[in-house]
This record gives structure tokens, sequence and C-alpha cells, in this order.
């Protein structure tokens, strides 16, 4: 089966500096991977893919993911944060199959 | 261009109690599909269609049917509803297994 963790419920980060959300992933076979924010009351809102390719993956808002097969993770940064990136992050994996797993969510808080 | 339309957006209803959910997509997408939302555990996926005349289970089937109307819609039933079913309530729709979801704004249901 496949499953997704994202080991931090909540990120703390200033506005102007760096982010990361972390997130690993176990699946069968070649992984496809995703980023979605969800902003209060609304759905969720693709950021980014990782199908095949190179291993950084730049997305929307300056959102940008490394793919590391070794590590099997895909953690989600950001050079410099926004307060207006204040959100619940997921990290997603599917297989060839149809099912798309989510992990938990992490929410991020930037402060100004 | 309305992308995923879901209604109704809040529901009350009593155990026992039967509703229909229904979503509609002007994408033209193939695959759509139905999650719930709770806190702290992510998206988890109730059922899935493929494409126009096909369905098939997710994670957490039990207690739901869904109905593929046609290429548009996807309707999710609670036959008798219960507590554990209080949630929120996410369609969805892609163009291909490997496309990025789009998502509808959520249904927002309480069984009492």
């Amino acid at each position: 089966a496949q499953s997704v963790a994202q080991p931090e419920d909540q990120v703390n980060v200033a506005e102007g500096n760096p982010l990361t959300v972390k997130c690993t992933y176990s699946v069968s076979g070649n992984p496809y991977l995703f980023w979605y924010v969800q902003y209060p009351n609304r759905g969720l809102q693709f950021l980014l893919k990782y199908i095949t390719g190179d291993n950084l993956v730049k997305g929307s808002y300056g959102f940008e993911a490394e793919f590391n097969k070794s590590q099997t993770s895909f953690h989600l940064k950001k050079p410099s944060a926004l307060v207006s990136d204040s959100a619940l992050y997921f990290c997603a994996v599917k297989n060839a199959g149809n099912m798309l797993t989510f992990g938990g969510g992490t929410r991020l808080m930037v402060k100004p | 261009n309305a992308g995923v339309t879901q209604t109704p957006k809040f529901q009350v209803l009593k155990t026992g109690q039967s509703m229909t959910l229904q979503c509609a997509q002007d994408m033209n997408h193939n695959s759509m599909y139905w999650y719930r939302q709770d806190p702290g555990m992510g998206l988890r996926l109730i059922y899935y269609s493929a494409s126009e005349g096909t369905t098939d289970k997710g994670e957490v089937p039990n207690g739901y049917n869904v109905s593929r109307l046609n290429k548009r819609e996807f309707s999710l039933r609670l036959e008798s509803a219960a507590p554990s079913q209080t949630s929120v309530y996410f369609c969805a729709s892609s163009a291909n297994g490997v496309s990025p979801l789009h998502f509808g704004n959520g249904t927002r249901l309480t069984v009492t």
C-alpha cells in the first residue's frame, strides 16, 4: 500500500526567510508526486508535480520541490516566504494506478 | 469557467437520514473523485470514476454510494447518515491519471 508522511503538523517561519515543508513517501514502482495548498474554506489547489526528469521541480507562486529517490522524499521549498503563503499544504503520491494518497497536511505560518 | 462545482455548501442531517451530494465539472475531464477531509487525517478517497461508466471504491467507501451520471457529473449518496460521516467532502476531477486534480470548494456535512 502506498503512503505519505508529513512529519510536521505546523511549520513557523518569518517573512523573508526560506521555508521547507517535509514529505516522505512509500509506493511501489515509479512515484508520481504532487504538492497542493489549501486556503481556509476552499478546496485544494495544485502547486507542482514530479513525474519524471529533473529532480528539482518548479511550481506556482515561487515554490519548488526536490525529489530524492534514495531518501524517498519530496520536500517543498521556497527561498523567501510571504505572509500570504500561510496555508495548509498537502503532499500526495500515486503510482501508475488511479488512487492518489494524501499526507495529513502541514500548516505553514509565516509571521511578519 | 466554473471548474468543479459542488452543492450544497453546507448540510445538517439527523442520524439515519439520506442525502446526495452533487458535483459537476466543465473541463471535459475523464476522471472524477470524492474525498473526505477530517482534522489531522488529510484527505481520504471514498470513491472514484476513472472514466464515464466506471466507478471504483477508494480507501473509505463504507456507507456511501456513487453515480457517474455522465462525463460532467459525479454524485455521492449517503443512504443512512451516521455521526462518523460528519466531515468536509470534496469532489475533484482530472484529465487523466497523472494530471493534477481540480477540486471543488467542498460540502461541510454535520450529522447529529
